[in-house]
């Protein structure tokens, strides 16, 4: 069993819904928990962190984490056509730890 | 994905030959990792270089060498490819010690296939 789980989709939204994504972890040790968003053909880039439980929220993304339930979410809000992309969880037992990932779900947010 | 600098981006190999995966960066980072991700398995890390001169294992080093050269530079060594080792992979760096902040960057992979 992968410590790190996550839906493949696709997950296909219209343009302006709302995105939800999640992730559960099985290792209660881990205190770290990260998005990346990966474009096609590209590398991955950080798009948030927080530490332990709570929610987060940059712009239009925000993150949660339920530690209770080892479960961790990512919403996205107003969606745009360049959200389409693939969104990979990771998570560390420390901020200096490895990161374990999530296989990433793919979003496509149709005009 | 600007800084992180990967050749070459794609390379196909014969079982039981050798390449060697460059990567360099520009940035002045201090740790530098190797990834391979793999359909349904997410990123797994192979090696890694905290510093200059040091260099660690990660989840999945078997079938792999790795040499941090200078500051700039840690290349990854398949010494006899396999099929397994059909991937893409990812070089990234880092200000810190860790991929968890925004000075962590990835390169932009190298699709390897092994026939």
């Amino acid at each position: 069993q992968k410590e790190v789980e996550q839906d493949p989709g696709p997950l296909s939204v219209p343009e302006g819904a709302i995105v939800s994504l999640n992730c559960t972890y099985s290792n209660s040790a881990f205190q770290y928990f990260m998005w990346y968003r990966q474009y096609s053909r590209k590398g991955p880039e950080l798009l948030m962190y927080t530490y332990s439980s709570g929610n987060k929220e940059d712009g239009r993304f925000t993150a949660q984490v339920d530690k209770s339930s080892k479960y961790i979410s990512l919403f996205i809000r107003d969606s745009q056509p360049s959200d389409s992309a693939t969104y990979l969880c990771a998570t560390s037992t420390d901020s200096w730890g490895k990161l374990q990932f999530g296989a990433g779900t793919q979003v496509v947010v149709t005009p | 994905n600007a800084g992180v600098t990967q050749t070459p981006k794609f390379q196909v190999l014969k079982t039981g030959q050798s390449m060697t995966l460059q990567c360099a960066q520009d940035m002045n980072h201090n740790s530098m990792y190797w990834y391979r991700q793999d359909p349904g398995m997410g990123l797994r890390l192979i090696y890694y270089s905290a510093s200059e001169g040091t260099t660690d294992k990660g989840e999945v080093p078997n079938g792999y060498n790795v040499s941090r050269l200078n500051k700039r530079e840690f290349s990854l060594r398949l010494e006899s490819a396999a099929p397994s080792q059909t991937s893409v992979y990812f070089c990234a760096s880092s200000v810190g010690g860790s991929l968890m902040n925004t000075e962590a960057f990835f390169g932009q992979g190298t699709r390897l296939t092994v026939v």
